[in-house]
């Protein structure tokens, strides 16, 4: 089954430690995609990459770190730079840029 | 620059139909999107029309584009229960997909 999988589902860390989120896809997919989803605030992109050992920052990157090193790849560190870490996390991955984007399941990570 | 304005709630009678609008700014988009989030999951594509397309219809689905205003609505006809969701437009810009801050739909019995 072909598919983008996030894990896991559910995370939760003490404030002040840096948390890796995975994103796994077997789509054969170039371009992959980490979203923020907060209440009222839709999805902000924070980290996006189009081709394997690149990557840009999003309008929220600040505080997230990323890695490409696999075409099949795209994990998100949520560091303690974070001010504000706690949130649904979403990754998706498309063909390309423009094309229609596949989304994981989602990570909701809480920081207490 | 890029934003996507959407109508944070709808709400609408089973049976009846549903019309989500939404506001894009970059003219550049290729494709147009609507995604389908339920309660703690993923997005999923529900549909996407191509930027040369003035309507597209898709079963209970219909998306127009009137791209002079850049505006992007979708209809849903005969909305049933299992059509409560978050729904959310997106643009495609340059490499990067936008996303609107989605529309939650209701339905009333």
């Amino acid at each position: 089954d072909g598919g983008i999988t996030q894990s896991p589902k559910y995370l939760f860390r003490k404030e002040g430690q840096n948390v890796t989120l995975s994103c796994e896809q077997n789509l054969n997919h170039d371009a992959m995609y980490w979203y923020r989803q907060d209440p009222g605030q839709g999805l902000r992109l924070i980290y996006y990459s189009q081709i394997v050992n690149d990557f840009q920052k999003g309008d929220i990157a600040e505080g997230y770190s990323v890695s490409r090193e696999k075409k099949e790849s795209f994990p998100l560190t949520v560091t303690s730079a974070q001010k504000n870490p706690t949130a649904f996390y979403l990754c998706a991955s498309s063909i390309s840029g423009v094309h229609e984007a596949f989304f994981g399941q989602g990570t909701r990570l809480t920081v207490v | 620059g890029e934003d996507v304005e959407q109508s944070l709630f709808l709400s609408v009678r089973e049976g009846d139909s549903s019309v989500i609008n939404c506001t894009y700014t970059d003219s550049s988009s290729t494709y147009l999107y609507w995604y389908k989030q339920e309660p703690g999951a993923g997005l999923q594509l529900l549909t996407y029309i191509f930027s040369n397309m003035d309507m597209k219809q898709d079963q209970r689905l219909t998306v127009l584009l009137n791209k002079k205003d850049k505006h992007l609505s979708l209809r849903i006809a005969d909305t049933q229960t299992g059509d409560s969701a978050i729904y959310f437009c997106a643009e495609s810009p340059a490499s990067k997909i936008i996303f609107g801050k989605g529309t939650r739909l209701h339905i009333l019995p």
